[in-house]
């Protein structure tokens, strides 16, 4: 199975910082990976997907680039709504991988 | 809209077996793939199965022999029947619809709410 990589596994911030996520592929994946948002007790929300394509009704603030390998997700100026585990995910073939996931949480 | 909701979570002992439902609306589950992707307390995300529109079904090592997805296109229901279960599979299991281009190049859409199963004595 491909390995999935994320980090850091927390991130402190504040409202207003840019942050990124890293996420690494054990394997080359081309562009298949997404990127979903979770909050504690809901299901996890997809937002990126082909490693920068921005789902249907995402804030422009997120973004997503890479290929291959190395992966990142930027939100440009964090707000209140972005604070959660965010989650990377191969889809190169079935046996679909996640990262661990990278908490984003308050400073 | 469409919309997945779990049901069938519960607690059942090591070695016991529990069927789980994802009844979907909004979309037809024959012409889409569903998938099953657990969550175990404080842990990250595990993909489990997988049902394509062909119907083949594609599942995780860890449960492979034990699990079986099932769809039932009169209720546009997807089903995922567990056998032998273990305490480590102690989870959230959501089920989801993919979506992508390929064969094999899918992520995860929609999401239901997710049911808890329980394995413990």
């Amino acid at each position: 199975d491909i390995q999935m990589t994320q980090s850091p596994s927390t991130l402190s911030a504040s409202v207003g910082d840019r942050v990124t996520i890293t996420c690494r592929a054990s394997e080359t994946i081309n562009s298949w990976l997404a990127w979903y948002q979770q909050k504690p007790g809901r299901a996890p929300k997809l937002l990126i997907f082909e490693a920068s394509r921005l789902e249907t009704g995402v804030p422009s603030r997120l973004s997503g680039s890479g290929s291959g390998t190395e992966f990142t997700l930027t939100i440009s100026s964090l707000q209140p709504d972005d604070f959660a585990t965010y989650y990377c995910q191969q889809y190169k073939s079935y046996s679909w991988t996640f990262g661990q996931g990278t908490k984003v949480d308050i400073k | 809209e469409v919309q997945l909701v779990e049901s069938g979570g519960g607690l059942v002992q090591p070695g016991g077996s529990l069927r789980l439902s994802c009844a979907a609306s909004g979309f037809i589950v024959t012409y889409n793939y569903v998938t099953w992707v657990r969550q175990a307390p404080g842990k990250g995300l595990e993909w489990v199965s997988v049902i394509y529109t062909d119907g083949r079904t594609y599942y995780a090592d860890s449960v492979k022999g034990r699990f079986t997805i099932s769809r039932d296109n009169s209720k546009n229901t997807v089903y995922l029947q567990m056998n032998n279960l273990r305490a480590e599979e102690t989870a959230v299991y959501y089920c989801a619809r993919a979506r992508g281009d390929g064969y094999n190049h899918k992520f995860f859409d929609y999401w239901g709410q997710g049911t808890l199963v329980t394995v413990s004595s």
